[in-house]
């Protein structure tokens, strides 16, 4: 079974520049998360999404952040302008339902300059 | 979710058992407890979870305390590959994961 599949693995942009990030869950999953993950620390859910739809953005810095799912399956989240602090991982996550076990990606790996 | 308590970092000799606690005193009735780990450069990989009874997979055991205020995740022969951060989390399984910041765990040979 193939797991949860992230592109790029690495990006290094400007601040201010925006910036894109895309995830490929697993096949079936109806549930996918994004979370951000800074140096030292566990990692943050910024969004959760249930098939298209959103169930939870309370984390989400929607002045600069933005996430889609469209159709259901893939997912991209977007930074317009990046922020020096947002050099994180993010890493994206995908789960059969809204509860029990998540798989994880390998991650993005953002640094802002 | 209930908050959990977890040693910022342990040492483990290689072939021995590794012994991870979590303190959840406030754990509610209907919560779970969840392990995962992280290892370097990767993202985070469900281990194991239960409710009352201790549980075990291929993976891991997991011994939950009768009172439910701690358990402990038990590696019983820790490899140089079990290296990584160990993350308790209590959920009641229809929530958001809150990760803190585990414990990282490292096996020497």
């Amino acid at each position: 079974e193939a797991g949860v599949a992230q592109s790029p693995r690495y990006k290094i942009i400007e601040k201010r520049q925006s910036v894109a990030f895309w995830c490929n869950p697993i096949s079936g999953h109806a549930t996918l998360y994004w979370y951000q993950q800074i140096l030292g620390q566990g990692p943050k859910l910024l969004i959760q999404f249930q098939n298209n739809g959103v169930v939870d953005d309370s984390q989400l810095p929607k002045d600069r952040f933005s996430a889609e799912r469209l159709k259901g399956v893939d997912s991209t989240l977007k930074i317009q302008p990046a922020k020096l602090e947002d050099s994180a991982v993010y890493l994206c996550a995908s789960s059969l339902a809204t509860w029990g076990e998540q798989y994880f990606g390998p991650g993005t790996r953002l640094t802002v300059t | 979710d209930a908050k959990t308590t977890q040693p910022p970092s342990m040492d483990c000799a290689e072939g021995r058992a590794a012994n991870l606690p979590c303190n959840h005193s406030t754990i509610s009735g209907n919560e779970y407890v969840y392990w995962y780990r992280q290892i370097h450069s990767q993202g985070p990989q469900y281990i194991i979870h239960g409710l009352k009874n201790n549980e075990t997979n291929e993976m891991a055991s997991l011994i939950i305390t009768e009172d439910r205020k701690s358990s402990t995740l038990i590696l019983p022969h820790a490899t140089l590959r079990d290296t990584a951060v160990y993350y308790c989390i209590v959920n009641s399984g229809y929530s958001t994961l809150t990760f803190g910041k585990g414990t990282m765990l490292l096996v020497s040979p």
